[in-house]
């Protein structure tokens, strides 16, 4: 299978612990996008990589939140002492280029469920 | 206003109907239009996307764009119940610009 991949794709923790979700894109994309999802909602745009360069972060994205690609391959998003507002879909889309054109592929996602 | 607003449904139409979705976005300057389709649980799946004014056609699912009025709809043609599922609008500002996703319409097909 060559699309995108997500790990793990449920997770479940306490309150104020860190949590560390994994990206793997489709191998010639060379933008990767990180969402987060609730329930009745849309994805939300968390932030951007083109290759290795992490271009864009949301004004949403608290200092909790880090993300890393490191060789512009595989991608992880950080969660430092997590919320219960946490609870989301995260979500991780990959694509070709970076021009208006490209079209965006999504992975399973990862259910984060905070106690 | 909201960058992108869609219905949130649901949206109930009868086995072999047309169902007729529809988006409209803020940003004139707007180049790209997506639909993806999410069954509950599952992450976004890519129906099709347009660019230009006018219709595209792609089996059973026509995607029309009106940039004046700022306006994109979807159309699934001989509607059947594995197409209940949550339709999402993506608009994509231009290059180096991310996707926006409207909330949703959630669509059931009734057998």
């Amino acid at each position: 299978d060559t699309g995108v991949s997500q790990n793990p794709r449920h997770k479940i923790t306490k309150r104020g612990q860190n949590v560390t979700f994994r990206c793997d894109p489709i191998s010639e994309h060379n933008r990767l996008y990180w969402y987060r999802q609730t329930l009745g909602q849309g994805p939300e745009f968390l932030t951007y990589f083109q290759n290795e360069a992490q271009l864009e972060k949301s004004r949403l994205l608290s200092d909790r939140f880090s993300a890393e690609r490191p060789k512009g391959s595989f991608s992880t998003l950080e969660i430092q002492r997590t919320e219960q507002g946490d609870s989301a879909m995260y979500l991780c889309a990959s694509s070709l280029g970076a021009g208006s054109l490209y079209e965006q592929y999504f992975g399973p996602g990862t259910r984060l469920t905070v106690t | 206003q909201k960058e992108v607003e869609q219905n949130s449904g649901p949206l109930s139409v009868p086995e072999g109907a047309i169902a007729s979705l529809n988006c409209t976005y803020s940003d004139r300057g707007s180049q790209s239009f997506f639909w993806y389709r999410q069954y509950s649980g599952k992450s976004p799946e890519l129906i099709m996307f347009i660019y230009s004014n006018g219709d595209k056609e792609d089996g059973r699912f026509t995607a029309q764009l009106n940039k004046a009025s700022q306006y994109v709809s979807l159309l699934i043609r001989d509607s059947q119940p594995s197409d209940s599922a949550t339709y999402l609008c993506a608009v994509n500002k231009g290059y180096g610009q991310n996707f926006v996703f409207g909330p949703g319409t959630r669509l059931s097909v009734l057998p």
